[in-house]
């Protein structure tokens, strides 16, 4: 069964204190994977699509990264504005569906 | 229009009352899908269309739930005599053709079953 899983659940952060957030995910065949943004009482906003194991995307503190088997999102020097919670998603060969992870809560502290 | 609007954006409604919910995707945009998203989870695939139709509807929960297209644009989620386990967020999204990737979303209509 495809399935994506995403780690840690919440990750609290210093301002300046870099990490990453682990996306991974097992399907048949994939067709793209997605990371998304969430703020609170918002739909989520679309940040980067990967399509092939070594593809790397970047966007100001934020850069993506894919494996055969994992996402991740490297965050660097974060700053309070980039609390949100942080979605994946894949999309299958073979099917018109997108299957999201829970998220990851991103928190950064002033 | 520059992004997909959804209506409305808060409904609180009685158990047993049929709602509906509304979207309009960014305009061209040939795909539709509509997902439910519950205090804490991930987002809950229920139904794709492409222009009008929808070739996969496996994610609608039961017979209580339908949805319709027309014009190839404006979608309307229907909730027949709803329980309080239907409330959540329930997001539309739009992409542009079968061979891009992304969905954009709108800002979700919130159900809050009484």
């Amino acid at each position: 069964e495809d399935q994506v899983t995403q780690s840690p659940e919440a990750l609290r952060l210093q301002e300046g204190e870099s990490s990453s957030l682990n996306c991974s995910y097992t399907v048949s065949g994939l067709r793209g994977l997605f990371w998304y943004r969430q703020d609170p009482g918002k739909g989520p906003e679309f940040l980067f699509t990967l399509y092939s194991a070594g593809e790397e995307k970047e966007k100001e503190r934020l850069k993506a990264t894919l494996t055969k088997k994992e996402s991740f999102l490297h965050i660097t020097a974060p700053k309070p504005e980039d609390s949100a919670t942080y979605l994946c998603a894949v999309r299958t060969s073979g099917t018109y569906k997108y299957i999201f992870g829970t998220g990851t809560r991103l928190k950064v502290l002033a | 229009g520059a992004g997909v609007s959804q209506s409305p954006s808060n409904k609180v409604t009685e158990k047993g009352k049929d709602v509906e919910l509304r979207c309009d995707p960014i305009s061209g945009h040939t795909a539709l899908y509509w997902y439910r998203q519950s205090l804490g989870q991930g987002l809950e695939f229920l139904i794709y269309f492409q222009g009008n139709s929808a070739p996969d509807k496996s994610g609608l929960p039961s017979d209580r739930f339908s949805a319709e297209r027309t014009g190839g644009s404006v979608s309307t989620l229907t909730i027949q005599r709803t329980q309080q386990e239907d409330s959540a967020v329930y997001l539309c999204a739009s992409r542009g053709g079968p061979n891009t990737g992304e969905l954009f979303f709108g800002e979700g209509s919130r159900l809050t079953v009484l």
